[in-house]
């Protein structure tokens, strides 16, 4: 069974912190993304990564940085965080057989984050 | 570009009627269309997905969806829903080279016993 962990279910962090979410996957993807949820915004993009030590900025980059040193692994860094990141954070991967587009995403359980 | 509308907020079905969520596109060449389910402090999973072909894509759980080019629409439907349909359902667009996923608002789906 193909399988998305996410380091953390509830995470609670003070403004200014630096936060690490931490994304794992078990099905040798070649694309990994980070998407933030907030109610009656759906989905946004923050990040994804294609290969090991490739990154592209999606759509709500900023105030974030991303890891990705090994293949099952990808990491959502908040350098210095702020209340208006407090929301729910979903990791996915995604396979590029057959052609990267065609293929469903996987996604984790989700990280919410609270910043105090 | 790619952009997906799903226009209702929530979707309001008693149980064993049909159940329909909506979903409306627009891109750039020719779509592949996904529909995800999003259960309570959950990730989303995925129930179907469009490429090619058949119009009509059956999925997970007794959900199927309609591609229609003309109206630009792949609407998720069920024949008779069931209370542990209750979720938050998601739309998402991708098309050929594009390794992103354009995702809907999302509709809240509450099926009363």
């Amino acid at each position: 069974d193909v399988k998305v962990t996410q380091s953390s279910r509830y995470l609670v962090k003070r403004t200014g912190e630096k936060v690490f979410l931490e994304c794992v996957q078990d099905m040798d993807h070649e694309n990994m993304f980070w998407y933030r949820q907030d109610p009656g915004l759906g989905l946004r993009l923050i990040y994804f990564s294609y290969d090991v030590k490739m990154k592209e900025k999606g759509d709500i980059p900023e105030g974030y940085s991303v890891s990705r040193e090994k293949k099952e692994r990808f990491s959502l860094i908040l350098e210095s965080a702020s209340t208006n990141q407090t929301s729910m954070y979903l990791c996915a991967s995604r396979s590029s057989g057959q052609g990267t587009s065609l293929n469903e995403q996987f996604f984790g359980p989700g990280t919410r984050l609270t910043v105090l | 570009a790619q952009s997906v509308a799903q226009p209702e907020d929530q979707v309001n079905v008693a149980e064993g009627n049909p159940l329909t969520v909506k979903c409306t596109y627009s891109v750039s060449g020719n779509p592949y269309l996904f529909w995800y389910v999003q259960y309570p402090n959950r990730g989303l999973q995925f129930l179907l997905k469009y490429i090619t072909g058949d119009n009509l894509v059956k999925g997970s759980y007794g959900f199927e969806a309609e591609f229609n080019k003309s109206q630009t629409s792949f609407h998720l439907k069920k024949p008779s829903a069931l209370v542990s349909d209750s979720a938050l359902y998601f739309c998402a667009v991708s098309f050929h080279g594009n390794n992103r996923l354009a995702f809907g608002k999302g509709n809240q789906v509450v099926v009363i016993p």
